[in-house]
Order: C-alpha cells, then sequence, then structure tokens
C-alpha cells in the first residue's frame, strides 16, 4: 500500500541553525501538506501547497518556514533559523482529492 | 473559527469493555468530520469520515455519527481490545478553507488492559 515517508525520523539542531525536513508523498497525490505537534499539544496546521505554490498557510508559518517541491517526489519544510520553540513533532500528508489525507509518521525535531 | 474540543484523557479500560470518545466542534459552513488513530511511533492514520449531517462513519468496529443539533462526532466501539491502545484525534474539514486543513483536536490516550 502506498505510504507517505518522511526523513529524518529525529533531527537534532542548534538554536539560529537551519534544517530541512523531507518528505516523499504518494505519488498520485496532488495537493501536500504540513503540520506540527508541540509535546502535549495539539496538531497544528502549518501550510498547504498545491499547482507549485502554496494555497493556504497559518499565522505559525512565518518567514522563517518555506516549502518546496524540488523535484516530482520530495516536499521539503524549511525552517532558516530555528528557535526553541522550534521543538516539535513534523507531519507530511498528502492527498489527491479532498477528504482523506494520508499522514507520514513524521520528523522529530529537537531543537538545543 | 473552527475549533474541535476532545474529552481529556489518558482513559483505561479493560478488554471488551465500551468505549467513547467525546468530540464537539465549532465551525463556519457544513465541515466534513474526522477521527484519526496514532498507534505508538506510527504516524497519523485515518480511522473513519463523515461528510455531512447524520452521516455515520464506521471502521475496525469504531463508530461516530454527524450530529448537526448537538455539533457532535463522538467515537464508539462496542468492544474495544488491547490492540486499540492508542491516541485518537478527532478533526474538522471545514469548507470555508480553501487549502483543505484540518483542524484537529488535543487526542485522547487509550490505554486497554487485558
Amino acid at each position: 500500500e502506498p505510504e507517505v515517508t518522511q526523513t529524518p525520523s529525529h533531527q537534532v539542531t542548534q538554536m539560529g541553525q537551519e534544517v530541512i525536513l523531507r518528505c516523499v508523498p504518494i505519488s498520485n497525490h496532488l495537493y501536500f501538506y504540513w503540520y506540527r505537534q508541540i509535546l502535549g499539544q495539539k496538531v497544528e496546521f502549518l501550510v498547504s501547497f498545491y499547482n507549485n505554490e502554496i494555497s493556504e498557510k497559518s499565522e505559525i508559518f512565518d518567514d522563517q518556514f518555506s516549502v518546496e517541491r524540488p523535484d516530482g517526489s520530495n516536499f521539503t519544510l524549511k525552517i532558516r533559523s530555528t528557535k526553541l520553540e522550534d521543538s516539535a513533532m513534523y507531519f507530511c500528508a498528502s492527498n489527491g482529492g479532498i477528504y482523506e489525507q494520508y499522514f507520514g509518521p513524521g520528523t522529530r525535531l529537537t531543537v538545543t | 473559527g473552527n475549533s474541535v474540543t476532545q474529552m481529556e484523557g489518558p482513559v483505561t479500560l479493560s478488554e471488551e469493555a465500551f468505549l467513547t470518545i467525546n468530540c464537539t466542534y465549532t465551525a463556519t459552513g457544513y465541515p466534513s468530520l474526522f477521527w484519526y488513530v496514532q498507534y505508538p511511533g506510527e504516524g497519523l492514520q485515518l480511522l473513519l469520515k463523515a461528510t455531512k449531517a447524520d452521516d455515520k462513519g464506521s471502521n475496525k468496529g469504531f463508530e461516530a455519527t454527524y450530529r448537526k443539533e448537538t455539533t457532535s462526532f463522538h467515537l464508539e466501539k462496542g468492544s474495544v481490545q488491547v490492540s486499540d491502545s492508542a491516541v485518537y484525534f478527532c478533526a474538522l474539514l471545514s469548507n470555508s478553507n480553501s487549502g483543505y486543513a484540518l483542524n484537529f483536536g488535543k487526542g485522547t490516550s487509550l490505554l486497554v488492559t487485558p
């Protein structure tokens, strides 16, 4: 069964460093998403991406964040200058239609 | 704005007990409603969905009915198993969102003991 994959599973970085989280969505899907979950809190929407552009973003997704689909398979989330409060589990998701978003296993980002 | 409220966990049940996890929502328009499940060490998996009022979503013995009059989407299962131990998330998709962003509740942890 096709699945969304994410790498790395755990990333440790120092405050102020840039990180890139990588996702491979399901191959025939057209809509891509990033969500995050700070420990003990709810899953929060960051950004959605369709047709090579951002279709919606939340207040969390400020200028420190960017997304890219550099080729036909990868979908990346870049954080330019990480802060302590960026420590969270980051989930990538994709879907081919409207309703059923398929999630990856997540990348745990730890900022020290 | 849109929001989802779930009952606080953790919920601990014995095997074969009846499960209810409450979920209520606030939304503009006519949202679609979902339950996602997260097993230990894994990502979020769609458990069931309902896209309009009075729809009942069901999967793997779990059910939830979209109740517009009470703005609720409670998850139920008649007889839980140890393998159902996981975190359950209620989520909402509003048709007012251009980007189809899901709005999640905080999650409810379920532990089923033998």
